[in-house]
Parts: structure tokens; sequence; C-alpha cells
């Protein structure tokens, strides 16, 4: 079975200060990695995805995320955060083979930027 | 280009009543899902339909069914509504490759008294 591990529930960052929202996968074989944005009262929006290549993926609004294949881990970063980046963060995993319709989601990362 | 559709926005249902939650996409997109969100749990995926014609379960069915109606729609179903429904329900489709990301609705919170 496939899981996503999101070990901080909030992150606190200031404005301009780079920031980083932690992300660790379980999956058999190769996966499909996202990194996903809710603001408040909305649907998910995708922001990045990793397929296979370069490990540092650049994505929507300035974020890029680096996959890690030994550590499991999906991490996404910003080099200088800003107030409109708060907002509620989820990674998820696509397994590939038979159960690659099924996409697993973290249970998310609140992200705090303070002016 | 609308996307992804949910209808309604927001539902109060009374135990033991029933309710359908539709959803329609218009980007011709093979693969559609129900997922709900509960805090501290994430998004759980309820049922999913990797194509026209096919439905598989996912990790929290019980309590709903499901209909592909066609490529564009796929609804959601509480017979019999629980407490423990109460949720935000999202919807979302993909193109059904395996590199293509999910596309939300904007969710309908229903709250079961």
């Amino acid at each position: 079975a496939q899981s996503v591990a999101q070990p901080e529930d909030q992150v606190n960052v200031a404005e301009g200060n780079p920031l980083t929202v932690k992300c660790t996968y379980s999956v058999s074989g190769n996966p499909y990695l996202f990194w996903y944005v809710q603001y408040p009262n909305r649907g998910l929006q995708f922001l990045l995805k990793y397929i296979t290549g370069d490990n540092l993926v650049k994505g929507s609004y300035g974020f890029e995320a680096e996959f890690n294949k030994s550590q499991t881990s999906f991490h996404l970063k910003k080099p200088s955060a800003l107030v409109s980046d708060s907002a509620l963060y989820f990674c998820a995993v696509r397994g590939l083979g038979g159960g690659y319709q099924k996409v697993t989601f973290g249970i998310g990362t609140k992200l705090q930027v303070i002016p | 280009n609308a996307g992804v559709t949910q209808t309604p926005k927001f539902q109060v249902l009374k135990t033991g009543q029933s309710m359908t939650l539709q959803c329609a996409q218009d980007m011709n997109h093979n693969s559609m899902y129900w997922y709900r969100q509960d805090p501290g749990m994430g998004l759980r995926l309820i049922y999913y339909s990797a194509s026209e014609g096919t439905t598989d379960k996912g990790e929290v069915p019980n309590g709903y069914n499901v209909s592909r109606l066609n490529k564009r729609e796929f609804s959601l179903r509480l017979e019999s509504a629980a407490p423990s429904q109460t949720s935000v329900y999202f919807c979302a489709s993909t193109s059904g490759q395996g590199n293509s990301p999910l596309h939300f609705g904007n969710g309908t919170r229903l709250t079961v008294t």
C-alpha cells in the first residue's frame, strides 16, 4: 500500500525567508509525486510534480521541490516566502503499475507566513 | 471552461436522509474521483472511476455509492446519512495518464445532524 507522511501540522516562516514543507512517501516502484495547495473554502490546486529526471522540480508561484530517492522524500521549497503563500499544502503520491489510478494524499501542512 | 463543477456547495441533512452529490467536468478527462476532507486526516479516497463504465472502492467507501453516468459526470450518493459523514467532499478528475495532476472542484460542505 502506498502512503504519504507530512510530519509537520504547521510551518511558520517570516516573510522573505526561505520555506520548506516536508514530505516522505512509501510506494512500490517508481512514483509520481505531486504538491497541491488549498486556499480557504476552495479545492486543491496543482503546484508541481515529479515524474522522472532532474531531482529539483520547479512549479507554479516560485515553488520548487527536491526529490530524494534514497530518503523517499519530496520536500517543497521556496527561496523567499510571501504572505500570500499562507495556505494548506498537500503532498500526494501516485503509484505505477496496477494501483496507478489511486492517488494518496498526506494530511496536509498549514503554512503561515508572518509579515 | 468551468473545469470541475460540484453541486450543491452546502447541505444540511438529518440522520437517515439521503442525498446525491453531483460532479461534472468539461475537460474530457477519463478518470474521476471522490474524496472527503476531515481535519487532521487529510483527503481520503471514497470511490474512483478510472474510465467511463467502471468504478472502484477507495479507502472509505462504506455508506456511499457512486454512479459514472457518462464521461462528464460522476455522482456520489449517501443512502442513509450518518453524523460521521459530516465532511467536505471533493470531486476531482484527471486525464488518466499517470503523470497528469488532479483537477478539483470547490467542494460540498455537508453537515449531518
